[in-house]
């Protein structure tokens, strides 16, 4: 069964600090997604990170993808307040276009 | 407003009752996708089609719940015999074939009393 795990759960950070959240999963795959959401909202698509080695940025996020290590990151730089939200990173499983997602990071970005 | 769209957006039932939701894709995607969010869980996927083909259900669909996407444009969704388990957000998502992103809908928040 695909696991996916997303570390932090809970993040809280102050305006200008740079942080990561982590996203593992459990079965080999090598497409990774990662959406934002504001709460009582729908999910809005940040990335999508289709092979080893994929780097990609928007703004003061940037996310990887390790397939070898079933590994991503999501990196954030210089947070500021807009950027509080939930953070879910989903993994397709077995390439069926099914999306199994992580239990989310909470972000909250504070003065 | 080309996006995916749900109605209705937010519906409170009684236990027992029947339930239908409602999604209309973005034009020409011809993927669609049915997933279920608990408060403070992330979505989890329930069903999905290709074109009117229903080609995955979840073993979280149980045989209360039936979908249809009967001339492959528009979904419904619908919950017989409400039970209070069944209350969440219920997100309609669609994609292209082989572009891999999903783009989901406003959703529907179902409260059964």
């Amino acid at each position: 069964e695909l696991k996916v795990e997303q570390n932090p759960l809970f993040l809280s950070m102050q305006e200008g600090k740079n942080y990561t959240i982590y996203c593992n999963y459990s079965t080999t795959s090598d497409r990774l997604y990662w959406y934002r959401q504001d709460p009582g909202k729908s999910l809005e698509s940040l990335f999508v990170l289709l092979s080893n080695g994929a780097v990609k940025q928007e703004g003061r996020l940037m996310a990887s993808l390790d397939t070898k290590a079933r590994l991503s990151t999501l990196h954030i730089t210089a947070a500021v307040h807009d950027l509080s939200a939930t953070y879910f990173c989903a993994v397709d499983m077995f390439s069926t276009d099914k999306l199994i997602f992580g239990t989310g990071t909470r972000l909250q970005v504070f003065p | 407003d080309t996006g995916v769209s749900q109605d209705p957006r937010h519906k409170i039932t009684k236990r027992g009752q029947n339930v239908t939701f409602r999604c209309d894709p973005i034009s020409e995607h011809n993927r669609l996708y049915w997933y279920r969010q608990t408060l403070g869980q992330g979505p989890e996927f329930l069903t999905y089609f290709q074109n009117e083909a229903q080609l995955e259900k979840s073993r979280l669909l149980s045989d209360r719940f039936s979908a249809e996407r009967p001339k492959g444009s528009f979904s419904t969704l619908e919950i017989q015999r409400t039970e209070q388990g069944d209350s969440a957000m219920y997100l309609c998502a669609s994609s292209l074939p082989l572009r891999y992103e999903q783009y989901f809908g406003p959703g529907t928040r179902l409260t059964v009393t």
